[in-house]
């Protein structure tokens, strides 16, 4: 079974701050991770992907890859309010399993004003 | 481009009812998905399929089963519904290579 785990949370941050998600995988052969904000009754919506070993900036958001480690995680930097929200982590595993996502439980990022 | 859309939106059904979700994409992607999200348990993927005329289970496919109508159409149907069914439904599909999903925006389903 390969997994992906994410630290559930609730974590909460204040306006302005650095807001850190984690997720680890124990698929060694993963080679691509998304990342997935859920606000409350909505369905996800990608914010971030990666690839390569290291970090991908996208404007507040930065996610980063450690596959030696085996984590994955996404920092958004500047928090605002309507980042409150549930990050979920997800990676299609290695071989012939990679038709299937498999998500992490989320976190639920709480940002105050 | 309407995406990845899904019917019903909710639906309440008696326990041993029947009904089927239907899913539609328009992105042209060979791959769908149904998922249903639960307090606590996260995403589970139900079935999948791969391409258009292959089917295959997930994690929780128990009291389930899927048709992929086309490349287009993928439904999931409940043949007797029970209260453990009661969730969050959502379809998803995925284009080639390491891509990501696009969701529907979801079913919400009561047994009661």
């Amino acid at each position: 079974q390969k997994e992906v785990e994410q630290n559930s949370g609730p974590l909460s941050v204040p306006e302005g701050a650095i807001a850190s998600l984690n997720c680890t995988y124990s698929d060694r052969g993963s080679q691509s991770f998304f990342w997935y904000r859920q606000y409350s009754g909505k369905s996800p919506e990608l914010i971030m992907f990666i690839y390569s070993n290291g970090d991908k900036e996208d404007g507040r958001f930065t996610a980063q890859l450690n596959k030696a480690s085996q984590y994955v995680s996404l920092l958004i930097r500047d928090s605002q309010p309507s980042d409150s929200a549930t990050y979920l982590c997800a990676s299609p595993g290695s071989g012939g399993s990679n038709y299937k996502l498999t998500f992490g439980k989320g976190t639920l990022l709480t940002v105050n004003p | 481009n309407a995406g990845v859309t899904q019917t019903p939106k909710f639906q309440v059904l008696k326990t041993g009812q029947s009904m089927t979700l239907q899913c539609a994409q328009d992105m042209n992607h060979n791959s769908m998905y149904w998922y249903r999200q639960d307090p606590g348990m996260g995403l589970r993927l139900i079935y999948y399929s791969a391409s258009e005329g292959t089917t295959d289970k997930g994690e929780v496919p128990n009291g389930y089963n899927v048709s992929r109508l086309n490349k287009r159409e993928f439904s999931l149907r409940l043949e007797s519904a029970a209260p453990s069914q009661t969730s969050v439904y959502f379809c998803a599909s995925r284009g080639a290579g390491p891509s990501p999903l696009h969701f529907g925006n979801g079913t919400r389903l009561t047994v009661t």
